[in-house]
Formats: C-alpha cells, sequence, structure tokens
C-alpha cells in the first residue's frame, strides 16, 4: 500500500511568517497533491504536480507556492502567511487514474 | 465548474439502522466518482469508485450506483456499526483532459450510537 508522509505534524507561526510544509511519498506516484481542509468546505486543491518540476495551479492557490524537487518530494511554501491560512493540509499522491492515497495532514495555526 | 453536493452535514443513527448519504455532482459527460472516509486524526481513505452509468461500487457493506439521469452517487449501508463513525466525502474526477484531479464535496459527519 502506498505511504504519504507529511511533516511537521502541527505547526504554529505568526503573521507574516514562512512555513515549509514537507510531504513524501514511497511508492513512485506520478501525481501529488497539496489540499486544506476546512469545516464547511471539504477538501479544496491548493496545487499539484505530475513529476519532478512540474507544477499545475489548484483551485485555491493564493499565497502559497510549491515545489516538487524529485518524483518523491512535495512542498508547500507560506511566505507570508496570513490567519486565514491557519487549516490542516493534507498530501496526496497517486499513480496514473487510480485512487488517491492521503497523508496523515498537517495542522497549522497562524497566530 | 465541476462540483458535488452533500446535503446532510451530520447524519446521527443507532447501531443497525439503515445508512443513506447524499450526493449530486455537475459535471459535463460521465466523471469518475468516489466515495472517501475519514476518521479522526487520518486523512481520507478511498472506499470505492465508478465510472460509468448504472456500475456500482462497493466495499466494506457501503455500496453506490451511478445515475447519470439523477447526477447521483448516494452512499448506503444495511446496517451501522459504531466503528463506522466518520466523516464521509464524495468525490469526481472529471472526464479527460482534467481527469488528474478530485473535487470533493463538503463531507458528512456520520455518528453512530451503540
Amino acid at each position: 500500500e502506498a505511504a504519504v508522509t507529511q511533516s511537521p505534524r502541527n505547526k504554529v507561526t505568526v503573521t507574516g511568517g514562512n512555513v515549509t510544509l514537507s510531504c513524501r511519498q514511497t511508492n513512485s506516484h506520478n501525481y501529488m497533491y497539496w489540499y486544506r481542509q476546512d469545516t464547511g468546505h471539504g477538501l479544496r486543491l491548493i496545487h499539484y504536480s505530475y513529476g519532478a518540476g512540474n507544477l499545475q495551479i489548484g483551485d485555491v492557490p493564493d499565497g502559497y507556492k510549491a515545489t516538487r524537487t524529485t518524483q518523491e518530494d512535495f512542498f508547500l511554501l507560506l511566505e507570508l502567511a496570513s490567519p486565514s491560512q491557519t487549516s490542516l493540509y493534507f498530501c496526496a499522491s497517486r499513480d496514473w487514474d487510480a485512487e488517491q492515497f492521503f497523508g496523515p495532514g498537517t495542522r497549522l495555526t497562524v497566530l | 465548474g465541476d462540483s458535488v453536493t452533500q446535503t446532510e452535514g451530520q447524519v446521527a443513527l443507532s447501531e443497525e439502522d439503515f445508512l443513506t448519504i447524499h450526493c449530486n455532482y455537475s459535471a459535463s459527460g460521465y466523471p469518475a466518482l468516489f466515495w472517501y472516509v475519514q476518521y479522526p486524526g487520518e486523512g481520507p481513505q478511498f472506499l470505492f469508485r465508478a465510472s460509468r452509468d448504472k456500475e456500482k461500487g462497493s466495499s466494506r457493506g457501503f455500496e453506490a450506483t451511478y445515475n447519470k439521469e439523477a447526477t447521483s452517487f448516494h452512499l448506503q449501508k444495511a446496517s451501522v456499526q459504531e466503528s463506522d463513525s466518520a466523516v464521509y466525502y464524495c468525490a469526481l474526477s472529471p472526464p479527460m483532459p482534467n481527469y488528474n484531479v478530485l473535487y470533493f464535496g463538503s463531507g458528512t459527519k456520520l455518528t453512530v450510537e451503540p
């Protein structure tokens, strides 16, 4: 079964702070995704990638950057964090036309 | 744009009750439809999918049938258990060329009392 890990699991920062969330998958899946989860909104796609060096824009990209450095690693960057970015962030991966496998999530609080 | 609507934000049942969680979608053509389940403190887990009209997906006693005419994919289970308490998400993946993204509904929290 695919393994997706995320770090850190919890993060507290201040407004204007710089945050990097990390995601690693160990099954060499082509696609990787970053979502945020908020009550009443379900999961909303921020960015995704279909391979190292590739980046695609999702539905809620404002205030977020992302970078896929290798097949395994996908990072989400918040360069000027704001309280509206307080959320639970999930990373996921998938192979061609298969289901997505999710990581355990990172809870981010921006004070 | 493509979207999924789950009308029940919360459902409360007793063990052995029949479960229905409603899911309706808006998309052109034949999107793939999914159900995911999320337990507290975990990421969502794939439950099952269906890709064609009248196709039934099923797993762990849960099932749903793709209904193109009604644009629905309602989740059902004949007899719920306390261990089924979780948040359930309906999702769709559009037809080509955008099949590589998922659009999720807002989720339905199921609470099953013993």
